[in-house]
């Protein structure tokens, strides 16, 4: 088992530029997220899904577009990037069920936007 | 709303001394609490669960919904405890949804 496996691990961007950071996960894991961490902001959710086909909002939204067209892959795209997104990005998958807890987190991309 | 608070960001101490991370949540219902843990250069992963009530790597917390606080202790600290912790809730009706707080950047000083 891979885990959780992000790319790239690191970016640097021009302001007003896109890109989608990839995520995949091969644990057969129904839910996924995207969290950005921040010095002294901890980490903050921006998007996660429950299953393939459904997505919805975290924390911290804005900026950012997801999708799941498949259990293994959730995608993080920035449409238009800016400063304000320089950040640390984890990707992170877990069971579905309220009886399971634990996420697995992937290694995360460091974006820099200049 | 669902609020988690770490109010050091940084905690230093000497080896062989305790440690306690602080941790104080606001949830109406009734939360799970955990704490992860980041070591340089790794992964964030999972130290401990309030319902597991386990102790790992001699770490221990124990819930307490009177003062809604879940606080990490270790009674004597080693150089490899240095790491950063995360306290994180998940509420009952949010499914796999956590909530981390800020986190505490621990240094064990020999």
């Amino acid at each position: 088992n891979a885990g959780v496996t992000q790319t790239p691990k690191f970016q640097v961007l021009k302001t007003g530029q896109s890109m989608t950071l990839q995520c995949a996960q091969d644990m057969n894991h129904e839910y996924m997220s995207w969290y950005r961490q921040d010095p002294g902001m901890g980490l903050r959710l921006i998007h996660y899904s429950v299953g393939a086909g459904i997505t919805d909002q975290g924390e911290v939204p804005n900026g950012y577009n997801v999708s799941r067209s498949t259990t293994e892959d959730f995608p993080l795209r920035l449409l238009s990037a800016a400063p304000s997104q320089t950040s640390v990005y984890f990707c992170a998958s877990s069971f579905g069920g309220l009886g399971s807890y634990e996420q697995y987190f992937g290694p995360g991309t460091r974006l820099t936007v200049t | 709303a669902q609020r988690v608070t770490q109010p050091e960001k940084l905690l230093s101490v000497f080896k062989g001394a305790p440690v306690e991370l602080k941790c104080n949540y606001s949830y109406s219902g009734s939360p799970e609490l955990f704490w992860y843990v980041q070591y340089s250069r790794q992964r964030l992963q999972l130290l401990l669960r309030h319902i597991s009530r386990e102790s790992i790597k001699g770490f221990t917390a124990d819930l307490n919904k009177g003062e809604t606080s879940f606080h990490l202790k270790k009674p004597f600290a080693q150089e490899e405890d240095s790491a950063m912790y995360y306290c994180a809730l998940r509420g009952n009706q949010g499914a796999q949804k956590l909530v981390f707080g800020q986190g505490t950047r621990l240094t064990i000083n020999p």
